[in-house]
């Protein structure tokens, strides 16, 4: 039983252009959800977080969106960077369950120049 | 460079044999962490340590423990070790045992059982 989906294994975005990664989940104890990007041979990057409290977060070209109604977030990019090329994973944790993260499959993003 | 350190990087082993994973984590971090990533798969957590203590198992096999010694680095033991076992595994630290910080990777150890 898959609680956080990423439907979307792939996604490309001209540079300069927004990017725009979803994530849905089904668990309506979670309440605190995060975005990590992944580089080849390397760990998951913390990137941003977002509590159930709030419907927005930002941090610089980063904004996350908390739909709990539909049990949707989703990660926007803007303007988008060939850096920014990596695998984006969604997670999400409940009060109480110490940041046992619960993970989606990724979206491999990719910037083309 | 998240801080957390796992060795070794590369681990190629045969069926039914053991191996040993180790993380040290951040400075300071007292909460360990391990993940395990499958092919094209989100990663699956599998057990939490906090100051030398478990606090909780995911989805953790019975051929599988772990510890977490008075230095607060951290051993995954794989035992009997079955083609399927192959993966990335992962380990994270935190400062604390519940919420507030977000979790910090090391690079992992890719395990390949043949």
């Amino acid at each position: 039983d898959q609680q956080v989906k990423q439907n979307s294994p792939s996604l490309s975005v001209q540079e300069g252009r927004i990017s725009i990664l979803n994530c849905d989940y089904t668990n309506s104890m979670f309440d605190y959800f995060l975005w990590y990007k992944k580089y080849p041979a390397e760990g998951p990057t913390f990137l941003i977080s977002i509590s159930s409290i709030k419907d927005k977060n930002e941090d610089g070209r980063f904004t996350v969106f908390l739909n709990k109604s539909a049990k949707h977030l989703s990660l926007h990019i803007v303007p988008s960077q060939p850096g920014d090329s990596a695998v984006y994973f969604c997670a999400a944790s409940r009060s109480g369950s110490a940041r046992q993260l619960t993970f989606g499959s990724g979206t491999q993003l990719t910037v083309l120049p | 460079d998240s801080g957390v350190t796992q060795t070794p990087k590369h681990l190629i082993t045969a069926t039914g044999q053991r191996v040993t994973l180790r993380c040290s984590p951040r400075s300071g971090d007292l909460s360990v962490y391990w993940y395990q990533q499958s092919l094209d798969q989100g990663l699956q957590f599998l057990i939490h340590y906090y100051n030398g203590e478990e606090r909780a198992k995911g989805n953790i096999l019975e051929r599988f423990s772990a510890q977490q010694f008075p230095d607060l680095h951290s051993e995954l033991n794989l035992s009997s070790l079955e083609l399927g076992d192959s993966a990335l595994y992962f380990c994270a630290s935190s400062p604390v045992a519940g919420g507030g910080s977000p979790l910090h990777f090391g690079n992992g150890t890719r395990l390949t059982v043949t």
